[in-house]
């Protein structure tokens, strides 16, 4: 069965960076778009950006270009997720999220329909 | 940048039906998907592609769309129901997701 797992959770001052991974199994790594969602403290969900890991080809959300990055190890079935100049706001669960290959749909240059989400990895920014 | 909106919340007593709705100009173009999170949990699939419903997930939930709103409608709604519903969606281009703001669904 599919599963992704999460690294633990982390504590950052502000202007650092974090990277986050996600482990996955039960399926092709390569075959399907992973998404990063974060969800700050009492707040809703946010679309970060997405990879293919097959290609490594990304696309952010506009917020995050130039301070996020996102890459795989095919090799190990693993996604991360680098956020760099790390602020207050950020403090936040960030979730890889994996499309699903029966429910997803595909538009444009993006595919999206999320079935199965990583357990959630607090990052909290503090000094 | 391409938003989604939604009410923040809405309030309904056991049996009766709840309606969410979700607005925005893509609707139209790009399918509307719909999460239920509950506290501390990782958000759950319970409408695809506007109207189609996973299996798991009970008949009581249904999905519908009309020009640039969808609507989650959840009937004879139960205690367990209780939950932040969010919907997602891409902008015109297919180049960015977006989620909505949220709304709280309390049982009353």
């Amino acid at each position: 069965q599919v599963q992704l797992v999460q690294s633990g959770a982390e504590v950052k001052k502000p202007g650092a960076s974090v990277k986050v991974s996600c482990k996955a199994s039960g399926y092709t790594f390569t075959g399907y778009y992973m998404h990063w969602v974060r969800q700050a403290p009492g707040q809703g969900l946010e679309w970060v950006g997405w990879i293919n890991p097959n290609s490594g080809g990304t696309n952010y959300a506009q917020k995050f270009q130039g301070r996020v990055t996102m890459t795989r190890d095919t090799s190990i079935s693993t996604a991360y997720m680098e956020l760099s100049r790390l602020r207050s706001d950020d403090t936040a669960v960030y979730y890889c999220a994996l499309v699903s290959p029966t429910r997803g749909y595909c538009s444009g240059t993006i595919c999206y329909g999320f079935d199965y989400w990583g357990q959630g990895t607090l990052v909290t920014v503090s000094s | 940048s391409y938003e989604l909106t939604q009410p923040p919340s809405v309030s309904v007593s056991p049996g009766q039906t709840a309606r969410i709705t979700c607005s925005g100009d893509a609707l139209p173009k790009q399918y509307a998907y719909w999460y239920q999170q509950k506290p501390g949990q990782a958000p759950v699939l319970v409408i695809f592609k506007d109207s189609e419903r996973p299996s798991g997930i009970p008949e009581r939930f249904s999905g519908s769309s009309s020009g640039t709103t969808v609507t989650l409608t959840i009937s004879g709604v139960q205690a367990e129901d209780e939950a932040d519903y969010y919907c997602q969606s891409a902008d015109n281009s297919g180049t960015y997701v977006v989620f909505g703001g949220g709304t709280k669904l309390t049982v009353l």
